[in-house]
């Protein structure tokens, strides 16, 4: 079945620390891949995307995420996380409709 | 261009009262997505609707539920006869072209 998995539920960083979340997706063909965040009691945005091309792609507010085939991951990263990075991360497949993962909450450390 | 907006914010209903939440796609976009979001979990599909068409309603619960996309005004997602499970945050997204998604603000159910 086409899922999506966020494997860290909670994720603690200092602030000015590196940062990575994880996510792998479970498809027969590639899907296209998001990244989102959701402040508490906001909407989504998304961070960014990948259809093709290359592997790396850059987002909005210092993000980035890097494409792997070969192992079905498609993860965020930061190099030097804020304190206003403090959200929920959700990755997200699109092929014939949107799936989720269940998301990661990033809590930021002083 | 305004984004996607969604009304009312927040919604209070007794069980066995009708929610009807209101979504207006951004300009020029034509497909319109709903998600149901439960505490502490992901977004879950519902439904996806394109003007005047429902195209994949495979999330959306068997009753009770109904969606609709007229062709002029906002997409309702109606809920009938509602229950205490129903309690959630339910979010809309529009689309040009069927692939980027733009997310409303979402609409803060409770069912007391």
């Amino acid at each position: 079945a086409q899922s999506v998995t966020q494997p860290d539920i909670h994720i603690t960083v200092s602030e000015g620390a590196s940062l990575e979340l994880r996510c792998n997706y479970s498809y027969g063909a590639t899907p296209y891949l998001f990244w989102y965040v959701q402040s508490p009691g906001q909407g989504l945005q998304l961070l960014l995307k990948y259809f093709s091309g290359d592997t790396l792609v850059q987002g909005i507010k210092g993000f980035e995420a890097e494409f792997k085939r070969s192992q079905s991951s498609f993860n965020l990263r930061k190099p030097s996380v804020h304190w206003s990075d403090a959200a929920e991360y959700f990755c997200a497949a699109l092929q014939n409709d949107m799936r989720f993962g269940a998301g990661t909450r990033l809590t930021v450390k002083p | 261009n305004a984004g996607v907006m969604q009304n009312p914010r927040h919604l209070v209903r007794r069980r066995g009262q009708e929610a009807r939440l209101r979504c207006s796609p951004m300009k020029g976009h034509s497909h319109v997505y709903w998600y149901r979001q439960l505490p502490e979990e992901g977004l879950k599909f519902m439904v996806y609707l394109q003007k005047e068409n429902i195209i994949d309603e495979s999330g959306m619960p068997k009753e009770r539920f109904s969606a609709e996309f007229p062709k002029e005004g906002p997409s309702i997602l109606r809920i009938q006869q509602v229950v205490r499970g129903d309690s959630a945050a339910y979010f809309c997204a529009s689309s040009s072209q069927g692939y980027e998604q733009f997310f409303g603000p979402g609409t803060r159910l409770t069912v007391l």
